[in-house]
């Protein structure tokens, strides 16, 4: 079974603030993404990631930086914490395109910025 | 952009009783998009429930089956006799392998299943 872990699982954070959150694979896969939900939405894009020391935006980067140093890690950072960014994050990783297309998803970060 | 629809917030029903979960897509490509289920128990992380890739299709698991109806752009999800187990939240996503480097999954807001006994 593949593994995704998440670290912190949850964190209070203060308005202005930097928070990085971690996130760590075992499954040998080349792709990594990073979404958010917020209360009554789906899951949507913020950073992903297809090799080591490289990261593209999804559809909402604004306020997020993502870092890769090895296939299997990916962090992301909130350098300016917001009260907007209060929301679950979400860690997932899956091989790479034109092989098996299932994302395998951490437990989740709940971040609340107070 | 492509996007996908789940009308229901918020699901309650008895247990042995059947449950549909309605899904539909939009997908801005000519091509067909591949169609998931996922699945979130209380304190996990959504794991894969079951998916289709070709259109008219049907995928199962766990008891779960949904039929991929590109007419409708529809993918509900039915059980025919849930378990106070099946309690979680239901997600319905599409993917695009058309080309991109992304590979990213477009979720619904997500449909939060409640079995009473």
């Amino acid at each position: 079974e593949a593994a995704v872990t998440q670290s912190p699982r949850s964190k209070v954070a203060v308005t202005g603030g930097k928070v990085t959150l971690s996130c760590h694979q075992t499954n040998n896969h080349d792709y990594m993404y990073w979404y958010r939900q917020d209360t009554g939405h789906g899951l949507r894009l913020i950073h992903y990631s297809y090799v080591a020391d490289s990261t593209e935006k999804g559809d909402i980067p604004d306020g997020y930086k993502a870092s890769r140093p090895s296939q299997e890690n990916f962090s992301l950072i909130l350098e300016l914490a917001s009260l907007s960014q209060t929301a679950v994050y979400f860690c997932a990783s899956r091989a790479g395109l034109g092989g098996e297309d299932t994302q395998y998803f951490g437990p989740g970060t709940r971040l609340l910025v107070l | 952009g492509d996007s996908v629809t789940q009308t229901e917030g918020q699901v309650t029903v008895s247990e042995s009783k059947s449950l549909i979960i309605n899904c539909t897509y939009s997908a801005t490509s000519i091509a067909y998009p591949n169609l998931f289920w996922y699945v979130r128990y209380p304190g996990e992380g959504l794991q894969l429930l079951l998916k289709v890739i070709t259109a008219g299709q049907k995928g199962s698991s766990r008891g779960f089956e949904a039929t991929y109806n590109k007419e409708t752009t529809s993918f509900h999800l039915q059980k025919a006799s849930v378990q106070e187990s099946d309690s979680a939240v239901y997600y319905c996503a599409l993917s695009m392998n058309t080309g991109g480097l992304s590979g990213k999954l477009t979720f619904g807001e997500g449909t939060q299943v409640t079995v009473i006994s």
